[in-house]
């Protein structure tokens, strides 16, 4: 599975945008971009995902480059409620993603400042 | 709602004992899987079932065991041939095409064994 890179922290302030960045060089065409994010103690949580263009959901929009080696996953207006680990990950159509084998990495622990 | 529920949120066990970790989903998905995360780490899946009568292993199912009897539940057994059994363990389930379905997880188990 292709690899992806994510800062491992983040600030924000209430009520201001994120912008969470996820590089994946060597992503394939066959590869969608996932985002999960994690509270304390709980689940992971779905927020979005997409193959090539921008998409948007109530939760957050997904913009991804042209080339499609990165992306960024933004909340409009960050609430302490949305503090977590944000995971970006690959998922092969045609190779392991049929196992829900997603690959998490150590993702980006967003911190968010009222 | 339709969720899926793991029980129960805490267990601890004694060394040498088998256990096992329920999970139920009520979502009508067709996928179940189980991880396991230790701390500050991504998650690890154990196993996996993409159909009722059916599983298979994960990158860490040594020391595991699971049953797939009705669609709606996916129990996993922790043996005591686990070497490391004590983690945080996380049941989900997705539905249709698995590419391009998100991962629906639970709260998680946290097992303790000493």
């Amino acid at each position: 599975d292709a690899k992806t890179t994510q800062p491992n922290s983040m600030e924000s302030n209430e009520e201001e945008p994120v912008h969470l960045p996820c590089n994946h060089s060597t992503i394939s065409g066959t590869d969608y971009i996932h985002w999960y994010r994690q509270l304390p103690s709980q689940g992971p949580e779905y927020v979005i995902h997409g193959l090539t263009s921008n998409v948007n959901n109530r939760m957050a929009s997904l913009a991804i480059a042209e080339d499609r080696k990165s992306s960024t996953l933004i909340l409009h207006r960050a609430t302490l409620r949305d503090a977590a680990v944000y995971y970006c990950i690959l998922r092969d159509v045609f190779g392991s993603g049929n196992t829900g084998k997603l690959i998490f990495g150590q993702g980006t622990t967003l911190q968010v400042k009222p | 709602d339709g969720g899926i529920t793991q029980s129960p949120k805490y267990l601890f066990r004694k060394e040498g004992q088998n256990v096992t970790l329920s999970c139920e989903q009520n979502l009508n998905h067709d996928a179940m899987y189980w991880y396991r995360q230790d701390p500050g780490q991504g998650l690890r899946l154990i196993y996996y079932s993409q159909i009722v009568n059916d599983f298979q292993k994960g990158d860490i199912a040594e020391g595991y065991s699971v049953s797939r009897e009705k669609k709606e539940s996916f129990p996993l057994t922790v043996t005591s041939a686990q070497k490391n059994p004590t983690a945080f363990y996380l049941c989900a389930s997705s539905a249709g095409n698995p590419y391009n379905s998100p991962l629906h997880f639970g709260n998680g188990t946290r097992l303790t064994v000493t």
